[in-house]
């Protein structure tokens, strides 16, 4: 199985800063129709989780473009700027190039 | 507005089965793909399998082989999971979430279900 690493486990953040959150695979993501299958989740405190960024870099209908995802093969990166209260929760890297699809161990983010 | 309604929480005694159900509405169900994840609380996200709703055909990560079956009722656009021979680590949050057969992601999701295993 793929194994998707993220760091850091846990972030604490000031409202208005920018953070960054890093996803490695144990393989390339990329499948053979060229196209990269990494997306990032968000779930918030009590409730399911909900698509954010689609293929690397595509924002999900709704999300704002505060959120942006960049990287390519094996490494990938979740930045979000000028974070606001409603951005807490725990963010998933996830992965579905290869099956089993599979998820990050998440990413806790804190607002000070 | 698309929508997954997922029935209520099971409590269960070890050994025995459930049902759990994910009532769609909102899009086209039988064209589609229905993918099943478990979540232990305070812990990250399984993917346990993925049904096409237009002809049933599954797809499981092999640690849920044997535990879990999918099924659809295209009639009430409703997908299931039965979970067979309960054990306290199958005690979990179960999501439901419409597969996106485009862009290859998990689109919206169910509320989540909690079932809780103990004799």
């Amino acid at each position: 199985d793929v194994v998707m690493t993220q760091t850091p486990p846990s972030l604490s953040v000031a409202i208005g800063q920018s953070v960054s959150i890093s996803c490695k695979s144990s393989q390339s993501l990329v499948y053979s129709d060229g196209k990269t299958y990494l997306h990032w989740l968000l779930q918030s405190p009590g409730r399911s989780p909900k698509r954010l960024i689609y293929q690397v870099s595509n924002l999900g209908s709704g999300v704002p473009d505060r959120f942006s995802g960049t990287g390519s093969q094996k490494d990938f990166t979740l930045k979000i700027s000028r974070v606001e209260a409603e951005d807490l929760g725990v963010y998933y890297c996830a992965q579905t190039t290869h099956f089993p699809f599979t998820f990050g161990s998440g990413t806790k983010l804190e607002i000070k | 507005q698309v929508k997954l309604q997922q029935s209520g929480a099971e409590l269960v005694k070890p050994g025995a089965s459930v049902k759990l159900s994910c009532k769609t509405s909102g899009y086209t169900f039988s064209t589609s793909y229905m993918s099943w994840f478990k979540q232990i609380p305070g812990q990250s996200i399984e993917w346990i399998g993925m049904i096409y709703a237009g002809d049933g055909g599954t797809g499981y990560n092999q640690k849920f082989k044997g535990k879990a079956t999918l099924t659809v009722d295209t009639s009430s656009s409703t997908a299931y999971m039965d979970l067979s021979s309960l054990t306290t680590e199958d005690s979990a949050v179960y999501f439901c979430a419409n597969y996106d057969g485009t862009y290859y992601y998990f689109d919206y999701w169910g509320q989540g279900v909690m079932v809780t295993v103990s004799s």
